[in-house]
C-alpha cells in the first residue's frame, strides 16, 4: 500500500513559467513533510520541508503548500529554470517514527529553455 | 562541513555472495538511514540506526543488516545476494529529530 503518491510521473514546462508538483498521502500520522531533488547517478539533495501545523513554506523560488484536510501537497518553482530539471521526491515522516522517511515515486521535470 | 560519504560508489557481485556497504555521515550527526532505489520504485526504508542502536526497521528480509560505530559510521550487509537485490543504496545522515536527512550519492550495486 503507497502511503505517499506521486501520480503524475513526468511534467514539462517552459523556461520562466511556474512548475507546480503534486503529491497525495493516505496516513493521517504523517507530520513531516520534504521535497527532494535528484539527478542521475546522485543521491537526493534536500530541497524544503513543511511540519504538518503549517500550511505554507517558502525558501526562495520554491514554495510547499500542505493542505492537511485534503492530504495533499504541493511544491511551486517560479520561475523554472532548465537547471532545474531533474526527478523530484516528496517524502513524509510518521509521528513518532524518528528518521524513517516514506518516499513517493517521484516525478520528472522537464524544464524547455 | 563535509558532507554524507559512501564507499564504494559501484560495486558488482555474484548470486549468494555478500556485500558490505559504508557510510559515513555528516559530523555530528548521530542518525544514519539506509534506503534502497529501484527503477520504477521511490526509495525504500531499509533501517534506521541512532547512537549505535538500530531505532527502526523497514520491510527488508534479515538478509539486510546493518550497524553503527561510535563515531556514528555505519556499514549495511547484504547476505546471499540475489539477483533483485541490485540497486542504488543511499546512506542518509541527519540529527535525528529535525526531520531533514541529507543524502550521499549512493553505491550502486550489481548482482549478476
Amino acid at each position: 500500500d503507497q502511503q505517499v503518491k506521486q501520480n503524475s510521473p513526468s511534467l514539462s514546462v517552459q523556461e520562466g513559467r511556474i512548475s507546480i508538483l503534486n503529491c497525495d498521502y493516505t496516513n493521517s500520522m504523517f507530520d513531516y513533510f520534504l521535497w527532494y531533488k535528484k539527478y542521475p547517478a546522485e543521491g537526493p539533495t534536500f530541497l524544503i520541508s513543511i511540519s504538518s501545523i503549517k500550511d505554507k513554506n517558502e525558501d526562495g523560488r520554491f514554495t510547499v503548500f500542505l493542505n492537511k484536510s485534503a492530504k495533499h501537497l504541493s511544491l511551486h518553482i517560479v520561475p523554472s529554470q532548465p537547471g532545474d530539471s531533474a526527478v523530484y521526491f516528496c517524502a513524509a515522516r510518521d509521528t513518532g517514527a524518528n528518521s524513517k522517511l516514506t518516499f513517493g515515486k517521484g516525478i520528472t521535470l522537464s524544464v524547455r529553455p | 562541513k563535509a558532507g554524507v560519504t559512501q564507499t564504494p560508489r559501484y560495486l558488482i557481485k555474484t548470486r549468494g555472495q555478500q556485500v558490505t556497504l559504508s557510510c559515513s555521515p555528516i559530523s555530528g550527526h548521530r542518525s544514519v538511514s539506509w534506503y534502497q532505489q529501484t527503477p520504477g520504485q521511490g526509495l525504500q526504508f531499509l533501517f534506521e540506526y541512532f547512537s549505535e542502536t538500530q531505532r527502526n526497521k523497514g520491510n527488508f528480509p534479515g538478509r539486510f543488516s546493518g550497524r553503527q560505530f561510535s563515531n556514528s559510521r555505519s556499514e549495511m550487509n547484504v547476505s546471499t545476494l540475489e539477483l533483485g537485490d541490485s540497486a542504488l543504496y543511499l546512506c542518509a545522515s541527519s540529527d535525528g529529530s529535525s526531520g531533514e536527512q541529507y543524502f550521499g550519492p549512493g553505491t550502486r550495486l550489481t548482482v549478476t
